[in-house]
């Protein structure tokens, strides 16, 4: 099947572990991103990748790393997990920016 | 800056027409899109409008953009039970490709 797709769907985790979530695309495009989406639903762009060049970083603490090791793979690393971390971290691909996004299922984080 | 507004709840009863409305900010906006996120689910890209048009219509959805105001509706008619979800308004600017998404208006069907 042509996707998105994130490992693990469901984490849970105490403070302070680090954590990573894969995310990889065999639709063939070039640019992928991180999301996150808060209890309230609002979803905030993290990161984005075109082509393993990182070109979107937002305020975003630098315990979030994101990997690209090649143009259908973007995983994030997140350290010292915190409370706030808690959200649904969402991966999407764009061909380019006309045609939009397509999502991944999500990951929910829950930080305990 | 860029911002997208949204009303967060719309109630309708089944076979009604929903009209979903967004306004954003960014003048220079290229394309806006309606995503729809079901309960646990990702998010569905559902249509997109260019920015020169003024409507675009797609079987059961209609998009409507006022480009003076910063505008935009998503309407659906005929709505079903399986429409019910959260929908989400997102404009797509500059060359980055990043999307800013409204909050979200939640579409409760009633049979």
């Amino acid at each position: 099947d042509t996707a998105v797709s994130q490992t693990p769907k469901y984490l849970v985790t105490q403070m302070g572990n680090d954590k990573s979530i894969k995310c990889e695309q065999n639709l063939g495009h070039d640019t992928m991103y991180w999301y996150k989406q808060d209890s309230k639903k609002f979803l905030k762009i993290m990161f984005s990748y075109n082509n393993k060049e990182l070109i979107i970083n937002e305020t975003v603490p630098n315990r979030f790393s994101p990997k690209s090791p090649d143009k259908a793979h973007l995983n994030l690393h997140i350290n010292s997990l915190e409370l706030g971390d808690s959200a649904v971290y969402f991966c999407a691909s764009s061909l380019d920016s006309s045609y939009g996004y397509t999502f991944g299922s999500g990951t929910r984080l829950t930080v305990v | 800056g860029e911002d997208v507004e949204q009303s967060l709840f719309l109630s309708v009863r089944e076979g009604d027409s929903s009209v979903i409305n967004c306004t954003y900010t960014d003048s220079s906006s290229t394309y806006l899109y309606w995503y729809k996120q079901e309960p646990g689910a990702g998010l569905q890209l559902l249509t997109y409008i260019f920015s020169n048009m003024d409507m675009k219509q797609d079987q059961r959805l209609t998009v409507l953009l006022n480009k003076k105001d910063k505008h935009l509706s998503l309407r659906i008619a005929d709505t079903q039970t399986g429409d019910s979800a959260i929908y989400f308004c997102a404009e797509t600017t500059g060359n980055t490709g990043k999307l800013i998404f409204g909050q979200g208006t939640t579409l409760q069907v009633k049979p």
